[in-house]
């Protein structure tokens, strides 16, 4: 199975909007609703960001959302800070293999 | 607060075993599904399997079902997983990470700390 693709990396200004495309296929992004989105900091854990596609958990920001077209779903951060930058992940629901891919991962940089 | 907390670093030769534990409190135990998320330096996390621990249940990624094991002990609150016959690409970073949901979406709520293991001769 393949993984799911995401640009190498993004960047904007503080108080820009970015956004992040995950793209799978119909096995997986396009055929579920369990997308969901993680933020790493360097040395850190990964931190779940969006669930259900498009929800976040309890005190996570509203700057971030997401949604999910076909088979690319995509992150949206809002309002850009500096406490943004880090690796973001995508995950998806992909059957009975692995169950669940990762994207490739995204370095976000704020300029 | 949920916190799960793991056991320390090892470095292993390949065909050795290791054995990592993850120390849950916040929660009853019992509640929440545990997976295990391995992350190899500079790559995506990559999902291994997971654990019920009220009924000890388990299901593994196909990539891992010959060479690991999870299991739990109620009593401490703990879950562990075992990988045999490491190789040196197995050389990651290896996470518990809890699910509190009644059935897995794999969704990875809360991390532990990460275990890294080091596979070399």
């Amino acid at each position: 199975q393949s993984a799911l693709t995401q640009p190498a990396s993004v960047s904007g200004s503080p108080g820009q909007s970015i956004a992040i495309s995950c793209t799978g296929s119909s096995s997986d992004v396009g055929g579920s609703n369990y997308v969901s989105w993680y933020q790493q900091h360097s040395g850190k854990a990964p931190k779940l960001m969006i669930y259900d596609v498009y929800k976040r958990p309890s005190g996570i920001s509203d700057r971030f959302s997401a949604s999910k077209s076909g088979n690319t779903a995509s992150l949206t951060i809002s309002g850009l800070q500096a406490e943004d930058e880090g690796d973001y992940y995508c995950a998806s629901y992909s059957g009975s293999f692995t169950y669940v891919l990762f994207g490739g991962g995204t370095k976000v940089t704020v300029l | 607060q949920v916190q799960l907390v793991q056991s320390g670093a090892e470095v292993k030769k390949p065909g050795a075993s290791v054995k990592i534990s993850c120390k849950a409190s916040g929660y009853t135990f019992t509640k929440y599904i545990m997976h295990w998320v391995r992350q190899a330096p500079g790559q995506r996390p990559e999902w291994m399997g997971w654990i019920t621990p009220d009924n000890g249940d388990t299901k593994y990624s196909k990539n891992f079902q010959d060479r690991v094991t999870i299991t739990r002990d109620t009593s401490a609150s703990t879950a562990y997983m075992e990988v045999r016959s490491l190789r040196p690409e197995d050389t990651s970073i290896y996470y518990c990470a809890s699910e509190p949901r009644n059935r897995p979406l794999y969704y990875f709520d809360f991390w532990g700390q990460g275990t890294p293991v080091t596979v070399s001769s």
